[in-house]
């Protein structure tokens, strides 16, 4: 298995400009997750969703991010417009279902940096 | 709602010494716990987990966990620490969900002195 794939691996953009990032998760894993990690604010949930519907997406900074899960083996996060303090990894992760004692597995992240 | 404090954000500790890494959690239910390591530029992995039966879990890289009821503690353990265990470390609770949201600590980073 391939594990959590996360492209791009990193992005420079600058200020203004639209992100978008993107993870494939592990087949077969019900639920997916969004984290954004900075040495200041360390690891933060964004959204996760479950079975593709958003089911909490309250650590969503701001309008200016959004995430989508159009199917299984696919989802996106959008940052329009990006700003310096975007600047973070973010991560993204997926669980089997049937289980709340199945762990999450983590993609090598992708590393945001907004000039 | 859950939470988790690990109150070490750094720790440093000689190679070939015993290691332990404090986690304390609140959660109204029996809790389902979790340790995770994150290496320098990589994702997190998971080391062990815990939900019922023997308190004393172990996990791969020779790590091992006590789950205390009683303190509210999920501490993290390891004999002797080799230099490539200098990485960061998350305790994490798990909801009683099917969707399994985490609450993860703030971490604890630990430095291996040659």
């Amino acid at each position: 298995d391939a594990g959590v794939i996360q492209s791009p691996r990193h992005e420079v953009t600058e200020m203004g400009q639209e992100v978008t990032l993107r993870c494939k998760p592990i087949s077969g894993h019900n639920s997916l997750f969004w984290y954004r990690q900075t040495m200041m604010r360390g690891l933060e949930l964004l959204i996760y969703f479950n079975n593709n519907v958003p089911i909490d997406d309250s650590g969503m900074p701001e309008d200016r991010f959004s995430a989508k899960m159009p199917n299984a083996s696919f989802s996106t996060l959008k940052i329009q417009p990006s700003e310096p303090r975007d600047s973070a990894v973010y991560f993204c992760a997926s669980r089997p279902g049937g289980s709340s004692y199945n762990e999450q597995f983590f993609g090598p992240g992708t590393r945001l940096t907004v000039l | 709602a859950q939470s988790v404090t690990q109150p070490d954000i750094h720790i440093t500790v000689s190679e070939g010494a015993s290691l332990e890494l404090r986690c304390n959690y609140s959660y109204g239910a029996t809790p389902y716990l979790f340790w995770y390591v994150q290496s320098p530029g990589q994702g997190l992995q998971l080391l062990l987990k815990y939900f019922s039966g023997d308190t004393l879990v172990q996990g791969i890289k020779g790590f091992e966990a006590e789950f205390k009821r009683s303190q509210s503690s999920f501490n993290l353990r390891k004999p002797s620490v080799h230099w490539s265990d200098a990485a960061e470390y998350f305790c994490a609770v798990g909801a009683n969900t099917n969707a399994g949201k985490s609450t993860f600590g703030d971490g604890t980073t630990l430095t291996v002195k040659p």
